[in-house]
Formats: structure tokens, C-alpha cells, sequence
């Protein structure tokens, strides 16, 4: 089955420093990518959709100069917690989507294991 | 725009018994598909069942199927012969094109449901 990979898994920084979570597709090329924050008992946020090459998407209410997203290639995609503070602390999850044929085709959306994230 | 609401925010089941989570999904979109994920503590999202709109058979994947009921707008997951590694939270989500979607078409994720398997 179709992998994605996240690194790192955990974090834990400073207050005022920049982190920097990588979203990789192991074993297929993503035509998108997603990126989600979750909060404790509570359901996955969309924060923005990027497409490789192309500028991200974002959701209302993210704010893009702090939450950068890069999308290099079609495996992938970092998102940079910029200046983070302790309201940043969060669980952090990306996807990986792929049309794949199969006498049709089907949007099939992959998930990473998450980074939690700790600021001090 | 797309809604799921999952009304349990928490479920309790007995070793070996059937559950079935609920959810209801509003929606102007004529295609759509529906999934169900698990999360367990560790975090991983595991794909569990998906059901397009059109299809006309409920949707079957060892343990889990899904009630579909289209008129209903609901599309409960039901899960036999719970175990306890079934302990974990539970979204539905949904994506508006289904199968035939465009690749930016995001998916709405309901709050949520808790399920605890009791030995």
C-alpha cells in the first residue's frame, strides 16, 4: 500500500524558533498534499492544500507567513512553523493524494503518522 | 459546503458485540464520497471503509460495513465482533466528486466518535 512518511515524529523548541516538518511519499507521486492540525480531542483542521510547483492554498484563518508550505516535488512537502509559540503546540498531520486507475479513477488520500509539536 | 456530524462523542462496547458509530452528512453535491478513518492514541489516521454515493451495495471490509442509507444522508459504520485494538477515536469524513473528484477537493471530517472496547 501507498506510504507517507513524516519527519520528525516528535518536536519539542523553544519559544520564538522556527521548526520545520517534512511530508514525504514513500512509494507513489502525489498530485496534491494536505496539511492538518489537531488539537487534543478534537477533529483534524484543514490548514492548506498545495500542489507541487504552485503556491499553497490556504484555509481562512491560517495565516500563511506563519505557517509556510513548500511543495518541491510530487514526494514532497515540508510545512515551517515560523516564530512558533506555545498556542502552536499541536499535532500536525499531512496527506498525500493520488488518482489512481482502476477502471476508473478514485481520489485516494494517504496519511503520515503526524508530529506533535511542543513549544516551550 | 459539506457537513458531517458524528452525535456520539463516546461509545462503549463489549468485547465480541457489534457497534455501529453514527454519522449524518449534509450535502448539495449530487457525487460525493464517504469514508471512515481510525485514530488510535499513537495518531496514524487508518483508512477503514469508503462508500461513493452511487454505489448501490453498501460498502464491505472484513470487520467493518457500512450502513449507506442515501435518502437518510447518514452512512453509519458498523463494526462485528469488536476487539479491543478497536479502542480508538473514529472520524467520518467526506469529499465532495467522490470517485470522479478533482485532486484538490478536500475531505470535511466529522468531531469524532470514542470508542472503548471493555473485555
Amino acid at each position: 500500500g501507498a506510504v507517507v512518511s513524516q519527519h520528525p515524529s516528535r518536536v519539542i523548541c523553544k519559544s520564538g524558533t522556527s521548526v520545520k516538518i517534512e511530508c514525504r511519499s514513500l512509494d507513489f507521486q502525489a498530485t496534491t498534499m494536505f496539511w492538518y492540525r489537531q488539537f487534543p480531542k478534537q477533529s483534524l483542521m484543514l490548514m492548506a492544500t498545495s500542489n507541487e510547483g504552485s503556491k499553497a492554498t490556504y484555509e481562512q484563518g491560517v495565516e500563511k507567513d506563519k505557517f509556510l508550505i513548500n511543495h518541491a516535488s510530487l514526494t514532497l512537502s515540508t510545512l515551517t512553523v515560523t516564530s512558533a509559540h506555545p498556542e502552536d503546540s499541536s499535532f500536525y498531520i499531512c496527506s498525500a493524494r493520488t488518482l489512481r486507475g482502476s477502471g476508473g479513477y478514485y481520489n485516494e488520500q494517504f496519511f503520515g503518522p503526524g508530529t506533535r509539536l511542543t513549544v516551550l | 459546503a459539506q457537513k458531517i456530524t458524528q452525535t456520539q462523542p463516546g461509545m462503549f462496547v463489549q468485547e465480541k458485540e457489534a457497534v455501529t458509530l453514527d454519522c449524518t452528512y449534509d450535502t448539495s453535491d449530487p457525487s460525493y464520497g464517504l469514508f471512515w478513518y481510525k485514530q488510535p492514541s499513537s495518531g496514524e489516521m487508518i483508512f477503514l471503509i469508503y462508500q461513493g454515493s452511487y454505489d448501490q451495495q453498501n460498502a464491505t471490509e472484513g470487520r467493518y460495513s457500512l450502513n449507506f442509507q442515501k435518502a437518510r444522508k447518514s452512512a453509519n459504520l458498523v463494526i462485528s465482533a469488536s476487539q479491543l485494538g478497536d479502542s480508538a477515536m473514529y472520524f467520518c469524513a467526506m469529499i465532495p466528486g467522490g470517485i470522479s473528484g478533482g485532486s484538490n477537493y478536500k475531505l470535511t471530517f466529522g468531531k469524532g466518535t470514542l470508542l472503548t472496547v471493555n473485555p
